[in-house]
């Protein structure tokens, strides 16, 4: 079965300090990644998405970065963390092949904390 | 542009009393819809979804959707309701143009009273 895994858990960084938050798929090839942030436990944004490794897809302009180094793996990035990066951030996935109607699967999420 | 939208912020209903949650949307093509759930501090867990054939698409733990074209709606249901159901409810949409982006709206609280 795939299972996805997302780490660390919780995180508490100082401004300024950099970010890696760290998303693997088990039990499949080729699947579409996506990082969304939920800020105000409301609201999902898309942040980046991947069809395949090295290639990356940006939605918003921001203090982030993502990177696919391997087919399952998904990096989210930055160089200098801002307050208004906190958040609660999730890896998904959805298997091939790339249709609209394929159902994205969540991580459990990693929280940040940017104080 | 494609937008979907929850009308309700938050859902009171009584342990056992049926349960909806609204959704409607706006879109050019043809939408691809989901319902997903969320509990406190957890990933999004998905409940069902409609791509084509039967307005009634019938889901995880009892939850079932009505898919209604000329309402641009999806409406969330389950016939009776428990106290675990209380959650975060998201509707989400997708078209073949889009299908990398998975749109949210902003989410329903369902709060389940005994």
């Amino acid at each position: 079965s795939q299972t996805i895994h997302q780490w660390p858990a919780t995180l508490v960084q100082p401004v300024g300090s950099p970010l890696s938050l760290e998303c693997t798929v088990e039990g499949t090839s080729n699947p579409n990644l996506y990082w969304y942030r939920q800020a105000a436990g409301r609201g999902l944004q898309l942040l980046f998405y991947s069809v395949g490794i090295g290639q990356i897809s940006s939605e918003v302009p921001q203090n982030l970065s993502a990177s696919r180094p391997q087919d399952r793996q998904f990096i989210l990035s930055s160089k200098k963390l801002l307050l208004s990066d906190s958040g609660f951030y999730l890896c998904a996935w959805n298997p091939p092949p790339t249709v609209a109607g394929n159902t994205i699967y969540f991580g459990e999420g990693s929280w940040l904390t940017v104080v | 542009a494609q937008s979907v939208a929850q009308p309700e912020d938050q859902v009171n209903v009584a342990e056992g009393n049926p349960l909806t949650v609204k959704c409607t949307y706006s879109v050019s093509g043809n939408p691809y819809l989901f319902w997903y759930v969320q509990y406190p501090n957890r990933g999004l867990q998905f409940l069902l979804k409609y791509i084509t054939g039967d307005n009634l698409v019938k889901g995880s733990y009892g939850f079932e959707a009505e898919f209604n074209k000329s309402q641009t709606s999806f409406h969330l249901k389950k016939p009776s309701a428990l106290v675990s159901d209380s959650a975060l409810y998201f509707c989400a949409l997708r078209t073949t143009d889009s299908w990398g982006k998975l749109q949210f709206g902003a989410g329903t609280q369902v709060v389940v009273t005994p």
